[in-house]
């Protein structure tokens, strides 16, 4: 099985900054089966990106996808107050879906 | 617009069965598959495994072989995932999620249904 790890567990940031957010896989992801959602507190997780680097219908332009192989970045070029949640990876290997333990992004 | 919606919460004693459902509406129902996901209190998201509602094949995560059982309706479609020898670790909130399948990501999502295990 995939394990996906992310990084930072927490990332404190103010509106209006960047947010950089990693996930690691333990061996190779297709890149097609790598995805991202948005969690916020009492809500299903909501699709962002899907293929690596697509966006989902609805999310905004300033959320982006990139990387390859093991490695892969969600990027969010200036934050909203609306995009503080929590962010999961996801990915489809060895007939399985896996998701990493999540990254917080919080209001500092 | 597409909705899923799911059953209540539900409270159940240690080694019991619990039994989620998850209705279907807004688009073709045996066109898409459904996935289960669980995520315990404050943790992460768990894949449980999937139904083909067409035609009720499904694959489970390994861990929990032996233990789950998910079965589908086409008369009200509808999917229901079924848990049995209940743990207070199987203490979580079962979302139920669709696939366009072979696309290996989960469009639509459930609002989730509690399960809670405890004495």
């Amino acid at each position: 099985e995939i394990v996906l790890t992310q990084s930072p567990g927490t990332l404190s940031l103010s509106p209006g900054e960047r947010a950089t957010l990693s996930c690691r896989a333990s061996q190779s992801v297709i890149s097609s089966h790598l995805t991202w959602y948005q969690q916020k507190p009492g809500q299903s997780p909501r699709l962002l990106i899907y293929g690596a680097s697509t966006r989902a219908t609805g999310t905004p332009d300033r959320f982006s996808g990139s990387g390859s192989g093991t490695d892969f970045t969600l990027t969010i070029s200036r934050l909203e107050p609306e995009d503080f949640a929590v962010y999961y990876c996801q990915q489809y290997g060895a007939s399985s879906f896996t998701f990493g333990q999540g990254t917080k992004l919080e209001i500092k | 617009q597409v909705q899923l919606v799911q059953s209540g919460a539900d409270v159940r004693k240690p080694g019991a069965s619990v039994k989620v459902s998850c209705k279907a509406s807004g688009y073709t129902f045996t066109s898409y598959l459904i996935h289960w996901v669980r995520q315990a209190p404050g943790q992460g998201l768990e894949w449980v495994g999937r139904i083909n509602p067409s035609d009720g094949i499904t694959h489970y995560r390994q861990r929990f072989q032996g233990r789950v059982t998910m079965t589908r309706d086409t008369s009200t479609s509808t999917v229901f995932m079924e848990l049995s020898s209940l743990r207070p670790e199987d203490t979580a909130v079962y979302h139920c999620a669709r696939e366009i399948e072979g696309t290996c990501f989960f469009d639509y999502w459930g609002q989730g249904t509690l399960v809670t295990v405890s004495s």
